[in-house]
């Protein structure tokens, strides 16, 4: 299974909305995870299930979407959520295949 | 947490153990996961072991030269790369599988193995 995600880079204002998307190529239920990557740390868990957070996550943070169609939406972005997000799915691991990767950066 | 170590400079065709060191949950309850990044890269999955070890996988990219193994005593979990190309040149994350999901709820910082002569 592929998952595909876009666009590759998304420039957003501080205290605007960031909409992520992560497509698979075959329907993976709501077996999908969002992480979060900054450079040099490790890569911290956002969303688990298409839409539940993971503990401690803020609720400016949520996911949707079921089958192959799913969305991270970052409400009102702070300047610590500007990093890297990959979705991955887990339907049948391993393996596990994440997508290649959205950097959202500072506009 | 979880703390990698172990990663350095290899020559092309040498060998590295990278260990990833558990605490703070029960690890022998754990199946555990390696990802790799390469340079300017996305994420990987390398590999995975069972909680005691009566599964494991591997990427087809490693399978034959990478052996994942685990100590539950020492709550540490290891990866083994053989035959190494600059193709794995790469940060390796150890991370866990989550009990409730099975996405990955636990990552260390990582450790970067570098293949270069």
């Amino acid at each position: 299974i592929l998952m595909t995600q876009s666009p590759a880079t998304l420039s957003v204002s501080p205290g605007d909305r960031a909409t992520l998307s992560c497509r698979a190529s075959q329907s993976i239920n709501t077996n999908l995870a969002w992480y979060q990557h900054k450079p040099g740390q490790a890569p911290r868990l956002l969303i688990h299930g298409a839409s539940t957070r993971a503990t401690g996550i803020p609720d400016r943070f949520s996911g949707s979407g079921s089958g192959t169609d799913f969305t991270l939406t970052i409400s009102s972005l702070q300047s610590e959520d500007f990093a890297v997000y990959y979705c991955q799915h887990y339907i049948n691991w391993p393996p596990y295949s994440f997508g290649q990767g959205t950097k959202l950066e500072i506009k | 947490q979880l703390v990698e170590s172990g990663g350095g400079l290899v020559k092309p065709g040498g060998s590295v153990r990278l260990s990833c060191e558990a605490s703070g949950f029960l690890f022998k309850n754990a199946s555990m996961n390696w990802v790799r990044q390469a340079p300017g890269k996305g994420l990987e999955w390398v590999s995975s072991i069972g909680p005691i070890s009566t599964y494991i996988y591997y990427a087809d990219s490693v399978r034959g030269r990478f052996t994942i193994s685990r100590d539950n005593a020492k709550n540490s979990l290891f990866l083994q790369l053989d035959r190494l190309s600059a193709e794995d040149t790469a940060v390796y994350f150890c991370a866990r599988v989550s009990r409730t999901s099975a996405a990955l709820d636990l990552w260390g910082q990582g450790t970067l193995v570098t293949v270069s002569s």
